[in-house]
């Protein structure tokens, strides 16, 4: 079984809804993490969160909207997204939070999102 | 920048032969580390292996090894004795330290056959 947990796996939403992604792990992780993913393409990095709060955007539009409310939960709120949002949506966690490089990433089956 | 090539778009296997997965990275860094991760079809990346770029011997582990050569910067990845259950995609990454990123390769799919 993974050890973070995300939700809901598959979500199709129209251009004007809001929904969020949730993302879950009690492995007192300290950093998190969002990585998109296209299909057929290595996931690449949205957003990531140290001792809860924001530390990089990768200049992702602002229709997305990341929140990390406590150590071990880390949302992601979508709002007037565009068909060409629809992506797997990964999160991740790893005990290190340092710069070394050497941070081992725990990864989540993902949320499949569907923008019609 | 870190780059990180899978040339191997996809292999295809029969059971219980062989396959090795290439890796090739670039990086102006003296110390790194590289990593391998799986994709199965259900999503989630799952950790393989981490290797520190001062130690260059080969590990071993099950069915799995990694032979890694740092004056051709590549970190190979072989899989003894396949079995459909290693079929995935296999991602190949580098991190970007100042950002503490994983750059990932394109990715390998590997399909084993019965």
């Amino acid at each position: 079984d993974t050890e973070v947990t995300q939700t809901p796996k598959h979500l199709v939403m129209g251009m004007t809804n809001k929904k969020s992604l949730k993302c879950e792990q009690h492995m007192g992780h300290r950093a998190m993490y969002w990585y998109k993913q296209k299909a057929k393409k290595p996931p690449e990095l949205m957003f990531v969160y140290s001792y809860e709060k924001l530390s990089i955007n990768e200049s992702v539009p602002s229709r997305f909207s990341p929140e990390c409310p406590n150590s071990s939960l880390l949302n992601l709120h979508l709002h007037a997204l565009q068909p060409e949002d629809s992506a797997l949506y990964l999160c991740a966690s790893s005990q290190e939070t340092g710069f070394s490089g050497a941070n081992v990433l725990t990864f989540g089956a993902g949320s499949r999102l569907t923008v019609l | 920048a870190q780059k990180v090539t899978q040339a191997q778009t996809e292999i295809s296997v029969v059971e219980k032969e062989d396959v090795t997965l290439d890796c090739v990275y670039e990086t102006r860094d003296t110390t790194y580390y590289l990593f391998w991760y799986k994709q199965p079809p259900s999503g989630e990346l799952v950790f393989l292996i981490r290797r520190n770029s001062f130690d260059e011997q080969n590990e071993i582990s099950g069915r799995y090894s990694w032979n890694f050569q740092k004056s051709t910067s590549s970190f190979n990845f072989t899989i003894t004795a396949s079995q459909v259950v290693d079929s995935a995609v296999y991602f190949c990454a580098l991190p970007d330290t100042g950002r503490r990123a994983l750059t990932f390769g394109s990715g390998t799919r590997l399909q084993v056959q019965p």
